[in-house]
């Protein structure tokens, strides 16, 4: 069953240092999502990408964030300057687009630390 | 944007016992997902349930779109049900959205043996 993937699991960054986080999505789904749960909280949407730029994001997406989608399958999230309230779980989501709202599928996760 | 409330926050119960969960939004949605979070944090899918009910063996999920609000049933529960259970809705406000899941605090199950 074709699923979401995510690298690397686990990040562990100082502060003001830049991260990539990595998703590889569905092959055949076209909309694209990263959302983060700090430790304890709920999960929080962050980003959509759709059509190779973003269609809505999240007060939390500031200009330290920016993705990509850099070939055929791989969409990244990088952070450009890490602060310690990064510390979170990263999620990648991927759904199809059919003209209506579809399932997203979601990644197993990166679980950045930044010390 | 929705807003997503889960209740019960906390539910304690022994094996082998039934629950119910509920998931209230604020408006109407397009999308409405379950997902349970494992011990080691993955968002697993449970249901994608915009309306209607479906079941998949022991869990079952009801969508009553028109009263905004979704219930996530567990039978005979068993201890690896434990867990954290998310519900996330979504809703093309004005045809300004694209996706975007709004979840609800989760609702923390512990099953004891």
């Amino acid at each position: 069953e074709p699923e979401v993937t995510q690298t690397p699991s686990h990040q562990v960054t100082q502060m003001g240092q830049e991260v990539i986080l990595r998703c590889v999505p569905i092959s055949n789904h076209l909309y694209f999502y990263w959302y983060r749960q700090i430790l304890g909280q709920k999960v929080e949407f962050l980003v959509s990408f759709y059509n190779n730029e973003i269609s809505e994001k999240s007060e939390i997406f500031d200009d330290q964030f920016s993705v990509e989608r850099p070939d055929g399958s791989n969409f990244t999230l990088k952070i450009r300057s890490t602060k310690l309230e990064d510390s979170a779980m990263y999620f990648c989501a991927s759904s199809e687009w059919t003209g209506g709202w579809n399932e997203q599928f979601f990644g197993p996760g990166t679980r950045l630390t930044v010390l | 944007g929705i807003q997503v409330e889960q209740s019960p926050p906390d539910l304690i119960l022994q094996e082998g016992a039934n629950s119910t969960l509920r998931c209230n939004f604020s408006d109407s949605v397009n999308n409405l997902q379950w997902f349970h979070q494992n011990p080691w944090g993955q968002l697993i899918n449970l249901f994608y349930i915009p309306s209607g009910t479906k079941q998949n063996g022991r869990l079952s999920a009801t969508t009553v779109a028109t009263e905004r609000y979704s219930l996530l049933y567990i039978s005979s529960s068993q201890t690896t049900d434990s867990g954290v259970y998310f519900c996330a809705g979504g809703a093309n406000a004005g045809g300004t959205s694209y996706g975007k899941l709004t979840f609800g605090q989760g609702t923390i199950l512990t099953v004891h043996p």
